[in-house]
């Protein structure tokens, strides 16, 4: 079966820089996305890679390792609204996204 | 409309009950989707429209039923609504392959079936 697995909850400190980790199972790959979702709004995107290595915007970063089906977002320079759940998801070889149950990051001063 | 609109906003539906939830996009994607999100259990896809005139369903597709007349509207329907199918209803759009920029969601309905 296809599986994504990112922790459930991770605790970091305004200013501090966090990693969240995401291991993927998954028949075929098209790429592998992380957005972010605040509290009672939409899931909105953040990154996406295809090829390994790092991508950086900004404060974030995602990196990827295909033949180890890991990825992780990298959060820099951490502000109090960075508090939200971030999700995994993995583009499969029929072009449909599985989501891992996504990382609740709380952020605190 | 800008994006993806999702009507109502939240409801609650006594059980039993018809129901539409509504998904509009102006951005002219070819693929829609409806995900249901729960506590715990992430985003789960209910159906799919590749393009218009077609539908297929997800992981979670009993209980429900989608049509694509045109490219803009992709309803959901609960034929005859249950409390488990209380949730958070996601509509999402994609270009054709969702590669590059991924999905664009709409804000969301908050159903409870009581």
């Amino acid at each position: 079966g296809q599986n994504i697995d990112q922790p459930t909850e991770m605790t970091a400190t305004e200013g501090a820089i966090v990693q969240i980790n995401c291991t993927y199972q998954t028949s075929g790959f098209n790429g592998l996305f992380w957005y972010q979702q605040h509290a009672g709004e939409a899931p909105t995107f953040l990154s996406y890679n295809v090829l390994d290595g790092l991508e950086e915007k900004g404060r974030f970063s995602s990196f990827l390792s295909r033949s180890k089906g890991y990825s992780y977002l990298l959060l820099k320079e951490l502000q109090m609204k960075d508090s939200a759940s971030y999700l995994c998801a993995v583009l499969d070889s029929n072009y449909q996204l599985i989501w891992g149950a996504g990382t609740k990051l709380i952020i605190k001063p | 409309i800008a994006g993806i609109t999702q009507a109502p906003t939240s409801q609650i539906l006594a059980a039993g009950r018809r129901m539409t939830l509504r998904c509009t996009q102006d951005m002219r994607h070819n693929a829609m989707y409806w995900y249901r999100q729960d506590l715990g259990l992430g985003l789960r896809l209910i159906h799919y429209s590749n393009t218009a005139g077609t539908t297929g369903k997800g992981e979670v597709p009993d209980g429900y039923s989608v049509s694509r007349a045109n490219t803009d509207d992709f309803p959901l329907t609960l034929a005859s609504a249950v409390p488990s199918q209380t949730s958070v209803y996601f509509c999402a759009s994609s270009d054709s392959n969702g590669g590059g920029y991924g999905y664009t969601f709409g804000s969301g309905t908050r159903l409870t079936v009581v």
